[in-house]
């Protein structure tokens, strides 16, 4: 099935810094979802992109749908320990109704 | 409080022994769906349905069931659990748009081991 390639895998910044993460597929998307999975739970979304080109902030996070339709960007400013979670990618294939695909997760490390 | 409820939250159990995991929604979603979250394999969808009594296969549907009988629910039947389905186990639902799936909402997950 179609894949997302989501990096990096892993991250570990210092308190402050911001996060730059991404996802790329082989295919266009029609959609673009960026969730957090705090230890423990469920993962929550964090921001939801449905244009080419569109930006969309939600408090420090900014996540971004390529222009090519088949990327898709989330950075993270001044990160803070609550950051520290899981990051997923998920995206829905130009045609398709139903499902979405997601990356296989940016695990992100904050040090206070 | 808009929610997806899965029960139980951990279960242990042995090899063989039939056991249901259910999931229920209250936003009244058309669409639900399960995956089981793996280290190093994120989250892979293992049966998805788009309405009541539809249901679909999705990448790891092996060694699973599910029926969808009534739309707030969306049982995962092991119908003879074996070790390599200990996973973390998450429902999920959303609501179709003009018939396309819109975001997703998450239960909190089901930890699974089985021995």
């Amino acid at each position: 099935g179609q894949q997302l390639n989501q990096s990096p895998q892993s991250m570990f910044i210092q308190e402050g810094e911001d996060v730059s993460m991404n996802c790329t597929s082989s295919s266009i998307f029609n959609t673009w979802l960026w969730y957090k999975q705090d230890p423990g739970e469920g993962p929550v979304l964090l921001i939801a992109l449905y244009k080419a080109g569109e930006l969309t902030s939600n408090g420090r996070l900014t996540a971004q749908f390529g222009i090519t339709r088949k990327d898709s960007f989330l950075n993270i400013s001044a990160s803070i320990p609550s950051d520290v979670g899981i990051y997923f990618c998920a995206g829905r294939p130009r045609g398709s109704q139903g499902n979405l695909i997601f990356g296989k997760g940016t695990k992100l490390s904050v040090k206070p | 409080e808009a929610q997806v409820t899965q029960n139980p939250r951990y279960l242990i159990t042995v090899t063989g022994k039939k056991l249901t995991v259910t999931c229920s929604q209250n936003m009244n979603h058309e669409y639900m769906s399960w995956y089981r979250q793996d280290p190093g394999l994120g989250l892979r969808q293992i049966y998805y349905s788009m309405n009541v009594e539809v249901t679909d296969k999705g990448d790891v549907p092996e060694g699973y069931k599910v029926s969808r009988k009534e739309k707030r629910n969306f049982p995962l039947i092991l119908e003879s659990p074996s070790p390599n389905q200990t996973s973390l186990y998450f429902c999920a639902s959303s609501p179709l748009v003009a018939g396309n799936t819109g975001e997703l909402f998450f239960g909190e997950g089901s930890r699974l081991t089985v021995l």
